[in-house]
């Protein structure tokens, strides 16, 4: 079936380093990647989406990179800050209009 | 503008029983997804509403969950006969084009 592979399980950085979480999907027909923070005891926030039609997509310290021949995508975040530390989930479209998710990143951003 | 909101934040419960959770998505927003959340583990998905069509329940794990939503807005996410397994965040989501999901907080879940 469907799924999404992400990596690593746990990153650990110093502050103002930068971290990079990368992201494997296995339905060609995914056209929709977006990028969700949780932070403990909270609910998923959307950081970051990008659309299958474009490559790259930037916003401030993040970005994210998508390359849909190996059907990789990746989040970047330049000069890390300890607000920064946080569970980060990628996620594919499917069919129908449901997301399939990673497993999750714990990032942790020492200061 | 409002979030998506749930309730109630936590719940505790003994097996057995049965519970209700409830969603209030952001207004205007005619799709609604319900996950599940177990301690250190992504998102699994459960249920997914869409406007006035039939509800996509593929990934409901037993007959026990069931969900409605009445009038295009609130959901209620029902567990019948709780079993500790049950435990987890249940969260809720809401989209305005099927494909940008908003989650609210979360219900915290504990059977005990």
């Amino acid at each position: 079936g469907e799924n999404v592979e992400q990596h690593p399980s746990t990153l650990s950085v110093q502050e103002g380093d930068s971290a990079v979480i990368k992201c494997t999907y296995s339905d060609s027909a995914s056209n929709y990647f977006p990028w969700y923070k949780q932070e403990l005891g909270k609910g998923p926030q959307l950081i970051i989406d990008i659309r299958s039609n474009v490559g790259e997509k930037k916003d401030q310290r993040i970005a994210v990179t998508l390359n849909k021949t190996a059907k990789h995508f990746s989040l970047h975040i330049t000069e890390t800050q300890p607000e920064d530390s946080a569970v980060y989930f990628c996620a594919a479209s499917l069919r129908g209009g449901k997301l399939i998710f990673g497993q999750g990143t714990e990032l942790s951003v020492k200061p | 503008g409002a979030g998506v909101s749930q309730s109630p934040s936590n719940k505790v419960t003994e097996k057995g029983k049965d519970v209700e959770l409830r969603c209030d998505p952001i207004s205007g927003h005619t799709a609604l997804y319900w996950y599940r959340q177990s301690l250190g583990q992504g998102l699994e998905f459960l249920i997914y509403f869409q406007g006035n069509s039939a509800p996509d329940k593929s990934g409901l794990p037993s007959d026990r969950f069931s969900a409605e939503r009445t009038g295009g807005s609130v959901s209620t996410l029902t567990i019948q006969r709780t079993q500790q397994e049950d435990s987890a965040v249940y969260l809720c989501a809401s989209s305005l084009d099927s494909q940008t999901q908003y989650f609210g907080p979360g219900t915290r879940l504990l059977v005990l």
